[in-house]
């Protein structure tokens, strides 16, 4: 156990649709990572945050957007749903930006049908 | 833009010694790391090298040479828990360390 929590573990949608993933970083940790990771792309970074403000963009559609909030979780939304984005959707966490060692939850199964 | 190549998949028996290359193209990085990823389930990290040598953790070693773009971890005394995807990954210059860019993993299968 990474001690990242995220949830919901498996969701389907359907096209068009709207959802919302929650991480919960490890105890302490400030910094939270998103990636995406289907079977044609691999792993693929999207947004960073470091206590509450956005750090680092990847290659993030602009149909999705997320957040720190004060407590230090995240959410990822994603919106109008597209049957491409089916995916698993994975929530990292370390100490600072500086931390070479991030601890990933066990991720989100996205289903979008 | 960095390119990442690993083989994808390689097999090895129990007990053996087995070496996963990573050959990279980047203008610059503040390091490569691997990543251990068995199906399913979320990865884990294994190493990371910054300077040029080998880096050993215990049956884990990594080695880089960035004069080369190449990489390779090196998995001694393989055990049948060790069948998972490996996942080599730099962290681009003047980014943060955890904005990686992962290669697309090689999936090594250990056989009794």
């Amino acid at each position: 156990d990474s001690g990242v929590t995220q949830t919901p573990k498996h969701l389907i949608t359907a096209t068009g649709q709207r959802v919302t993933l929650r991480c919960s970083p490890r105890s302490g940790d400030l910094s939270v990572y998103w990636y995406q990771q289907s079977l044609d792309q691999g792993l693929q970074f999207l947004i960073q945050y470091y206590n509450g403000e956005e750090r680092a963009k990847g290659n993030i559609l602009e149909r999705f957007s997320a957040q720190q909030f004060p407590d230090l979780h995240s959410e990822l939304n994603l919106s109008s749903l597209e049957l491409g984005d089916s995916a698993l959707y994975f929530c990292a966490s370390s100490r600072t930006e500086l931390n070479t060692e991030a601890f990933f939850g066990q991720g989100t199964r996205l289903t979008v049908v | 833009g960095q390119n990442i190549d690993q083989p994808t998949e390689m097999t090895a028996t129990e007990g053996a010694i087995v070496q996963i290359n990573c050959t990279y193209q980047t203008s610059g990085f503040n390091g490569l790391f691997w990543y251990q990823q068995h199906a399913g389930e979320a990865p884990t990290f294994l190493s990371y090298n910054v300077l040029d040598g080998l880096e050993e953790k215990g049956r884990f070693s990594s080695f880089l040479s960035r004069s080369k773009g190449y990489s390779y971890l090196l998995l001694k005394e393989l055990q049948m828990k060790d069948s998972a995807s490996y996942l080599c990954a730099v962290s681009p210059m003047n980014t943060g360390f955890q904005k990686l860019v992962f290669g697309t993993g090689t999936r090594l299968l250990v056989s009794p």
